[in-house]
C-alpha cells in the first residue's frame, strides 16, 4: 500500500538558519506533491505545489524540489524565524487518490 | 474572499444524535471535499464533490451522509456515530477536482466529540 514518511517528528532548528524538511514515498507515483503548514487547532494553508515534470519550485524563502527517482520532496525554509513555527503536512496526488503525510512539527529557536 | 467557512466550531453529541456540520465557499470554486483528522495524525479524506456531484466516497461508513445542496455549501449528516469518530473535521475546495493539481483551501474546521 501506498506510504509517506516525513522525517521526523518534530525538528527544532535556530533562527536564522535554513530548515530542511523531508518527504518520502514508497508503491505510489504521485503526478502532484504539495506542502501545508498546519497550527494547532486549525486547518492547513496550502504553501507550495510541484509537479511530477518539475524538480524545483519557490516562493520567497520557501523552496520545494521533487525527486521522482529517489520519491523524495525536500522543502526548505531559508532564514528561518519564530513564526514559522508549525506543523508542515506533504500531500501526494494522482488520479482519484490524495494522501497527506503526518507532518514535522517545525519550532524555530530564537 | 479567499475563506472557507465551517460552522459549528466545536460540536459534542451523544452516540443516538442527529446533527449536521456546513461548510461554506465563496471562491467559485468547483471541488469540495471533507477530511477527517484525529490528533496527531494526517487529515484522511472522506468525501469529494465535483461540480455538485459526488465524485470519491473512501469507503466511509453511512453513519455520515454528505449532500452539495449547491455549488457553494457542503453539509456532512451525522447520524449514529461512534466515541472513536470524535475528531477535527475539514472542510476544504480547490477550483477543480483533480488529485491536487490546484491547492486546496481548507476551512478552520468543526471539532467533534462524541459522548
Amino acid at each position: 500500500s501506498q506510504k509517506i514518511e516525513q522525517n521526523s517528528e518534530a525538528l527544532n532548528i535556530q533562527e536564522g538558519k535554513t530548515a530542511t524538511l523531508t518527504c518520502n514515498y514508497t508503491n505510489y507515483s504521485p503526478a502532484y506533491l504539495q506542502w501545508y503548514r498546519q497550527d494547532p487547532g486549525r486547518g492547513p494553508v496550502f504553501l507550495l505545489l510541484i509537479r511530477e515534470n518539475e524538480k524545483e519550485k519557490r516562493k520567497e524563502r520557501l523552496k520545494v524540489t521533487f525527486d521522482t527517482t529517489l520519491k523524495q520532496s525536500l522543502f526548505h525554509i531559508t532564514a528561518s524565524q519564530p513564526a514559522d513555527s508549525a506543523t508542515y503536512l506533504c500531500a501526494l496526488g494522482r488520479d482519484d487518490k490524495i494522501i497527506f503525510g503526518k507532518g514535522t512539527r517545525l519550532h524555530i529557536l530564537p | 474572499d479567499t475563506e472557507v467557512t465551517q460552522t459549528p466550531k466545536h460540536l459534542v453529541m451523544g452516540m443516538t444524535n442527529k446533527k449536521s456540520l456546513k461548510c461554506e465557499q465563496h471562491m467559485g470554486h468547483r471541488a469540495m471535499y471533507w477530511y477527517k483528522q484525529k490528533a496527531k495524525k494526517p487529515p484522511e479524506l472522506m468525501f469529494v464533490y465535483s461540480y455538485e456531484k459526488l465524485s470519491i466516497n473512501e469507503s466511509v461508513p453511512s453513519r455520515f451522509s454528505p449532500e452539495c445542496p449547491n455549488s457553494s455549501l457542503l453539509n456532512l449528516h451525522l447520524h449514529a456515530l461512534q466515541p472513536e469518530d470524535s475528531a477535527l473535521y475539514l472542510c476544504a475546495s480547490s477550483q477543480e477536482a483533480a488529485s491536487l493539481s490546484y491547492e486546496q483551501y481548507f476551512g478552520p474546521g468543526t471539532r467533534l466529540t462524541v459522548t
